[in-house]
């Protein structure tokens, strides 16, 4: 599978900042990659759809003027978190769509603390 | 509705023996995947077993099979011979094919005991 780089792996912020995490397809050029949102010992939510040169698609809830999606060209992808509050605090993660029927793969997260 | 079920929020497998994680799931789509994913406590996403809705035959990989009952709608992911390194959350995840979404479910904590 393709392989995938994300960072920061663990960022603290001040409250009212904003944090930019990057999610990178070092060998495979992905049209499609995917943001997600996890609290701890829960599940994976997905936050939204990220397509090369076009808007993100996002899920039913999440504020798209909070987390900004950006994915700019076929190997980056990027997640701004703006104005973050403590409530924005998680584990974020992003894969990509990979060649193949089973083919996603992971980057290795982001733990996000906002204090 | 929930798409995918996992109820077992956590299991103790003695070392060297074999454990089940349940996994159901929900689709009117005819063509579907299913995944298995193992999420060890530094949180990494690795991929375990595949299987499509379309195939005939169990899918195996190494010490993972995946136990796949169509008609009841269940994934059932079985490790054998677990080890310490086993532990982790795992998850069930499906992807139907009006979209390339994953959805996961609730996941279930694995610890091995020695």
């Amino acid at each position: 599978g393709a392989v995938v780089s994300q960072h920061p792996s663990r960022v603290i912020c001040k409250s009212g900042t904003s944090v930019k995490i990057e999610c990178r397809s070092l060998d495979f050029q992905a049209t499609t990659m995917f943001w997600y949102r996890q609290f701890p010992k829960k599940s994976l939510m997905l936050m939204a759809t990220s397509n090369e040169g076009s808007k993100a698609t996002y899920e039913q809830g999440v504020e798209k003027d909070k987390f900004l999606i950006n994915h700019a060209s076929l190997t980056l992808s990027t997640l701004t978190v703006t104005s973050a509050h403590p409530e924005d605090s998680s584990f974020y993660i992003c894969s990509v769509r990979d060649r193949g029927d089973y083919g996603y793969t992971f980057g290795s997260g982001t733990r996000l603390t906002v204090v | 509705a929930q798409k995918i079920t996992q109820t077992q929020p956590g299991m103790f497998v003695q070392e060297k023996e074999a454990v089940t994680l349940d996994c159901t799931y929900d689709t009117s789509d005819p063509s579907y995947g299913l995944f298995w994913y193992k999420q060890p406590s530094s949180g990494e996403m690795i991929f375990l077993i595949y299987q499509g809705s379309y195939d005939q035959q169990n899918a195996t990989e190494g010490r993972y099979s995946l136990n796949f009952q169509k008609a009841r709608k269940s994934a059932n992911l079985v490790i054998s011979a677990s080890q310490l390194g086993d532990s982790a959350m795992y998850f069930c995840a499906m992807r139907e094919t009006n979209d390339y979404k994953l959805s996961f479910g609730a996941g279930t904590t694995v610890t091995v005991r020695a």
